[in-house]
């Protein structure tokens, strides 16, 4: 059954923790995302990737941080440097850059 | 990266109705994508169109592209209640751009039984 998963579907963050969010995909696309979606908002990308081993910031990378060590996983880090992340986290992939993406179900970040 | 603008933001209509939702971009594309999301969901691909493609259609979808205008328009036909979503464009820009997508805040369309 081939597409693209994210874990956890909920995910708690204390103040000060480091969180990872996982995303994997079994389409063997190259390009992998990350996007952060306030409510009522659209979505912004944090981090993309258009190989395996390499990785790009995107519009509003700072207090994230993620790695692509294999083709179909992509995790991202929120680490306390990141002040607000409360937020839905979305993971998509796609065969290339800027051709269609087929995204995860989300996970919701909440701050305790 | 650039952003796409829908408009309207939000969109009531009733059930069979037709519903015209329209993006608007500011540089060259490559081509821009439609997606809709489920309240609380993953988005979801609903059609591409390229930069010299004019029109698309897609079972009950039919999307425009004007590239003189750089506006694109996405027309839902006989609505049902299932198409309750927000929907947003997607344009890609041209030029070699390696980065993402860009969305905007979508038009959050409510069809009424």
């Amino acid at each position: 059954d081939g597409g693209i998963t994210q874990s956890p579907k909920y995910l708690f963050r204390k103040e000060g923790q480091n969180v990872t969010l996982s995303c994997e995909q079994n389409l063997n696309h190259d390009a992998m995302y990350w996007y952060r979606q306030d409510p009522g908002q659209g979505l912004r990308l944090i981090y993309y990737s258009q190989i395996v081993n390499d990785f790009q910031k995107g519009d509003i990378a700072e207090g994230y941080s993620v790695s692509r060590e294999k083709k179909e996983s992509f995790p991202l880090t929120v680490t306390s440097a990141q002040k607000n992340p409360t937020a839905f986290y979305l993971c998509a992939s796609s065969i290339q850059v800027q051709e269609t993406q087929y995204f995860g179900p989300g996970t919701r970040l909440l701050v305790l | 990266s650039q952003q796409g603008e829908e408009d309207p933001q939000a969109l009531s209509i009733q059930e069979g109705e037709n519903a015209t939702m329209n993006c608007s971009y500011k540089t060259s594309i490559n081509n821009l994508q439609w997606y809709r999301q489920n309240s609380g969901r993953g988005l979801v691909h609903l059609i591409l169109i390229r930069s010299n493609e004019r029109e698309k259609h897609s079972g009950r979808l039919r999307v425009t592209l004007d590239t003189s205008k750089k506006s694109s328009s996405l027309l839902i036909t006989a609505s049902r209640a299932a198409d309750t979503a927000s929907y947003f464009c997607a344009p890609s820009r041209s030029g070699g751009g390696a980065d993402g997508l860009t969305f905007g805040k979508g038009t959050h369309l409510i069809i009424q039984p």
